[in-house]
Formats: structure tokens, sequence, C-alpha cells
């Protein structure tokens, strides 16, 4: 079975601080993917990363930054959190290649930004 | 206009209806597509692919028409397990590589009462 984890399930945290999501699978897939999900506008990606060291933007990266150091790993960072972060963030890997395309998602970080 | 655009309902049928999900997707170029489920609270889950030909599995019949950009879910005799939101889903990108990113709709929420 493909897993990809979340550190955390939820978190709270205070308007200005830094924020870390972190993401492992377990598939060796090659692409990597976070999200944030709202009510009323679905699920928008905000950056994604193809290969170790490699990251592009997504429909929404204004205020957030990656980082990919290792295969398994893709870290989301918020380097100066605002409650309009509020929000389910998710992240998704997969395979390369046409017809791989299949998401496999995390079960999600509930983030507050008091 | 939004890439995927899907109805958010709400759906609310019984047990043992029939119901339909629609979705249009203003790519032309698009080469995959897929039905995914999220359950409250969880995370979003491969439900099936569509191909173009049509597909089946089990009570769930997913049908592509590309000619006017538009996939369609049906599910079958209802159970209450299929209460969720399905989000239709397409990888907008025709030929090259595309690093797997997918396009979600909004999301479809239906629920099945006894």
């Amino acid at each position: 079975d493909v897993k990809v984890t979340q550190s955390s399930r939820y978190l709270v945290k205070r308007t200005g601080e830094k924020v870390f999501l972190e993401c492992v699978q377990d598939m060796d897939h090659e692409n990597m993917f976070w999200y944030r999900q709202d009510p009323g506008l679905g699920l928008r990606l905000i950056y994604f990363s193809y290969d170790v060291k490699m990251k592009e933007k997504g429909d929404i990266p204004e205020g957030y930054s990656v980082s990919r150091e290792k295969k398994e790993r893709f870290s989301l960072i918020l380097e100066s959190a605002s409650t309009n972060q509020t929000s389910m963030y998710l992240c998704a890997s997969s395979f390369s290649g046409r017809g791989q395309e299949t998401q496999y998602f995390g079960p999600g970080t509930r983030l507050l930004v008091l | 206009r939004k890439e995927v655009e899907q109805d958010p309902g709400p759906f609310n049928v019984p047990e043992g209806a029939t119901v339909a999900f629609n979705c249009t997707y203003s790519n032309s170029a698009s080469q995959s597509f897929f039905w995914y489920r999220q359950d409250c609270r969880k995370e979003p889950k491969l439900l099936m692919s569509v191909y173009s030909s049509g597909n089946e599995d089990g009570r769930f019949t997913a049908q592509l028409n590309r000619a006017s950009q538009y996939i369609s879910l049906l599910i079958r005799d209802s159970k209450l397990s299929d209460s969720a939101t399905y989000l239709c889903v397409v990888n907008p990108i025709a030929g090259g590589t595309s690093y797997g990113k997918l396009t979600f709709g909004q999301g479809t929420i239906l629920t099945v009462h006894p």
C-alpha cells in the first residue's frame, strides 16, 4: 500500500510564526505536491516538485516556500504565518509518466493561525 | 472560466437510487480524467479513471465525451456508504511532461439517506 504521511494532523500557530509542514512518502514517487483545501474553493495547488531539489510554483505560491532535499520528503514552509493561511493542507505524491498520474494523498494537516 | 467545473450539489438521495454527476473541463487538449472520492474530514482517494470508451466498476460507471468536454459519473443502487464528496479531476496537459499535475474540480457532495 502506498503511504503518505504528514507530520501533524492539527496545528495551532500565532501570526508571524514560521511554520513547517512535513510530508513523507514510501513509494519512491518522483512527484510530490502541496495543496490547500478551503470550503467553496476546492483543492488549490501551492507548490510541486518533480525531483530532488526541484520545485515549481503552483496556482497560489505566495506566502509559502518548499524544500525537497530527499526524494521521499517534501516540506512546506510558511515563512510568517497569517490568519488567511488557516486551512487544511494536503500533501500528495505520484509517479512520473503518462498513465501514472494517480496522486496519493496524506491525511492532511488542519492549521489554525491565530 | 474554471478549468474544471462541477455542480457542487448537495445531492440528497435515498438508498437504492441512481444518481449522476457531471463535470466539464475547459482545456480540449486534456488527456487523462479521473473521479476521486473524499469522505468527510479525510483525504481524497482515487475512485476510478475515466477512459474514452467509458468504463464501469461495479455500481459505478464513468463516461467521457471529448467533443463536449464533459465527464460523468453514474452511481447505481446507492448505499449509505456512498455518502461523500466526488471530485472530478483532469490532467490538463497534452504531450511533453506534466510532472503529474492534476486539476481538481470543487467537488459534488452526495448524501445517501435511509
